[in-house]
């Protein structure tokens, strides 16, 4: 069953018009990250959500957005894309953040700027 | 900051032989390791983890890595490949600054020839 479901699977979109990536869970897990994952790299925590406290990493730009209505949904807003933001967004969560934790990755949204 | 480091990004193998894939870690304490794979087109799956408990570890699908202080190291072994393990494969750390998010090594990606 799936537990991270991330819609959609390919998103395109046009340079400059903003485009919301969404992921679902049913683990009620307290924590949801969004990592960018471009082409043969490692993927790159953007920020995460502990709760609804929002926790930004310092070199995430100011183009990235997030928003966390309830434990099961958060959203990835790109308010402007460039062609440097196509890449493979991967959301992820785990039950409370410590050291041992696994984490659990949803499939992805592929994105693509036209 | 914690950091780990994969050497090799492509790793080519026949089906039945050894896999070994290389990962060396940065750390000023006692650090959390992982291994995720990444099949095509999906996200990243919890291979094992290192917790301190035993310095070998053992994950799904065959696969095994042992921690080893002396050589800061964290490598991945099988015995015998399939070709069900072509995939991408990351090493990644818990780092121990701030929140403990989880670092990337730039993966490796391993090809398994009939």
């Amino acid at each position: 069953d799936a537990m991270v479901i991330q819609n959609p699977r390919y998103q395109v979109t046009q340079f400059g018009k903003p485009v919301t990536l969404s992921c679902s869970q049913t683990l009620n897990h307290n924590v949801m990250y969004w990592y960018q994952q471009k082409s043969s790299q490692a993927p790159k925590l953007l920020f995460h959500y502990y709760d609804k406290d929002f926790n930004n990493e310092a070199d995430t730009p100011d183009n990235f957005q997030s928003r966390r209505p309830n434990t099961s949904f958060c959203f990835l807003d790109i308010r402007s894309p460039g062609l440097g933001d196509a890449a493979m967004y991967l959301c992820a969560t785990s039950r409370s953040g410590t050291e041992n934790e696994k984490l659990f990755f949803g499939s992805g949204t592929q994105l693509s700027v036209l | 900051a914690q950091s780990v480091t994969q050497l090799g990004s492509h790793v080519s193998v026949s089906e039945g032989a050894l896999v070994l894939l290389r990962c060396n870690y940065s750390s000023s304490v006692p650090p959390y390791l992982f291994w995720y794979v990444q099949y095509p087109n999906q996200g990243l799956q919890l291979l094992l983890k290192y917790t301190s408990a035993a310095t070998l570890v053992k994950g799904i699908n065959g696969f095994e890595a042992e921690f080893k202080k002396s050589e800061t190291s964290f490598h991945l072994t099988k015995p015998s490949a399939h070709m069900s393990d072509a995939a991408e494969y990351f090493c990644a750390v818990r780092s121990n600054t701030g929140f403990q998010k989880l670092v990337f090594g730039t993966g490796t990606r391993l090809l398994v020839s009939p």
